[in-house]
């Protein structure tokens, strides 16, 4: 799985939107682009994946770049209940019945929410 | 729907005693996983089950054994507990690539 770099912490406004940065840029072709998160002492969290294309669903929205070396998660309006350890991770997709080891998590960002 | 449960939630243990941890899961997931994280660190995996009846060694497998006798549970054991295994244990599942975890296992060996 290609190797990540995320900011060790960031802060945000509650209410504004929070802007996850990844750098990918070993990424393989046929990798895709993971965001899980972790709130204090609870077990990570799925938040959003993708290949190429934006996504959003109701949690974010995951913008990866066109030459896919970096991608930025949005979470659209923070609140303090998005305090967390936001972690990037890429791997590749597999089908029912393939290979199936589990993620590789670095130390991630360390998102805080400021009232 | 529970989603993925672990037992127990709290364990104090000393140097050279055994314990088994279980998993389980109600949502007919092919794939479990275990994971420890120690303070500051990410997640590292232990051993891992791409279905009943099948382990495999992760990242971390020194000093665990587990076992998955059915498709809903995932056991993992220490045999002889070191300081080194204290950490907060993650039991997850899957049926492809998105993992759901369980609330964790504070382990404390003395």
């Amino acid at each position: 799985d290609a190797k990540t770099t995320q900011p060790t912490s960031m802060d945000c406004a509650e209410g504004r939107a929070a802007n996850l940065p990844c750098n990918h840029s070993t990424i393989s072709g046929n990798e895709y682009v993971y965001w899980y998160r972790q709130i204090h002492s609870q077990g990570p969290q799925y938040i959003i994946h993708g290949l190429k294309n934006n996504e959003t669903n109701e949690m974010a929205s995951l913008i990866i770049t066109e030459d896919r070396k970096s991608s930025t998660l949005i979470l659209p309006h923070a609140t303090l209940r998005d305090t967390a350890v936001y972690y990037c991770i890429v791997r590749v997709e597999f089908t029912s019945g393939g290979g199936a080891d589990g993620l590789t998590f670095g130390k991630g960002t360390h998102l805080i929410i400021q009232p | 729907n529970a989603g993925v449960t672990q037992t127990p939630k709290f364990r104090v243990l000393k140097t050279g005693q055994s314990m088994t941890l279980l998993c389980a899961q109600d949502m007919n997931h092919e794939y479990m996983y275990w994971y420890r994280q120690d303070p500051g660190m990410g997640l590292r995996l232990i051993h891992y089950s791409v279905g009943e009846g099948t382990t495999a060694k992760g990242e971390v497998p020194d000093g665990y054994n587990v076992s998955r006798l059915k498709k809903q549970n995932f056991l993992l054991g220490l045999e002889s507990a070191a300081p080194s295994q204290t950490s907060v244990y993650f039991c997850a599942s899957s049926r492809v690539n998105t993992q759901y975890f369980g609330p964790g296992t504070r382990l404390t060996v003395l």
